[in-house]
């Protein structure tokens, strides 16, 4: 079982639609969770992170974190074509020193015209 | 610019031969991570550095791999002898000190050895 999955897409939404993008994470040390986004062929750019439970907005982004159920989300209102690209989910332990992120394999998102 | 940097962007090379790259990370981040990406899959760690000091290896790192952060600032990662297995992405991060930590990314040196 890999420490963080997400399901490799490709999820495809309308142009305007909400893009739910899903992660689970095994390692209940697990405290920070970061979404990014990659463009074929780039580097990941920082979306958002959470590291407390419930619901955090920015944007047309929310990041959603249940501990107790090991999962993360990310939602994207308003869907743009400028959205299509890999979503990746990364997980931090809080050892409260600076340590590595393990990732998912990322879910590809297609926004549609 | 006041992003993390890398160099070079591209890097073609023979088997057997040795390929270094470089990182300079944002100038106020004292923590720097080198990470490896292949086609489909999320970046895997390799190793990290807070100031000069590597503090994490990976056990992907073999003993081919060697990283240096000599004076706490710029770093470099070299590979020895390189197999073709070792076409990848690799990135760079940093970050400094405090919640929540968040790294933030180089533009990746893409390796293709040939």
């Amino acid at each position: 079982q890999k420490e963080v999955e997400q399901n490799s897409g490709p999820l495809s939404v309308p142009e305007g639609a909400i893009a739910s993008l899903n992660c689970t994470y095994s390692d209940r040390g697990s405290q920070s969770f970061f979404w990014y986004r990659q463009y074929s062929g780039k580097s990941p750019e920082l979306i958002m992170f959470i590291y407390s439970n419930g619901d955090k907005e920015d944007g047309r982004f929310t990041a959603q974190l249940n501990k107790a159920s090991q999962y993360v989300s990310l939602l994207i209102r308003d869907s743009q074509p400028s959205d299509s690209a890999t979503y990746l989910c990364a997980a931090r332990p809080d050892t409260g020193t600076a340590s590595k992120l393990t990732f998912g394999t990322g879910t590809r998102l297609q926004v549609t015209l | 610019d006041t992003g993390v940097s890398q160099d070079p962007r591209h890097k073609i090379t023979k088997r057997g031969q040795n390929v270094t790259f470089r990182c300079d990370p944002i100038s106020e981040h004292n923590r720097l991570y080198w990470y490896r990406q292949t086609l489909g899959q999320g970046p895997e760690f390799l190793t990290y550095f807070q100031n000069e000091a590597q503090l994490e290896k990976s056990r992907l790192l073999s003993d081919r791999f060697s990283a240096e952060r000599p004076k706490g600032s710029f770093s470099t990662l070299e590979i020895q002898r390189t197999e073709q297995g070792d076409s990848a992405m690799y990135l760079c991060a940093s970050n400094k000190q405090g919640l929540p930590y968040e790294q933030y990314f180089g533009p990746g040196t893409r390796l293709t050895v040939t």
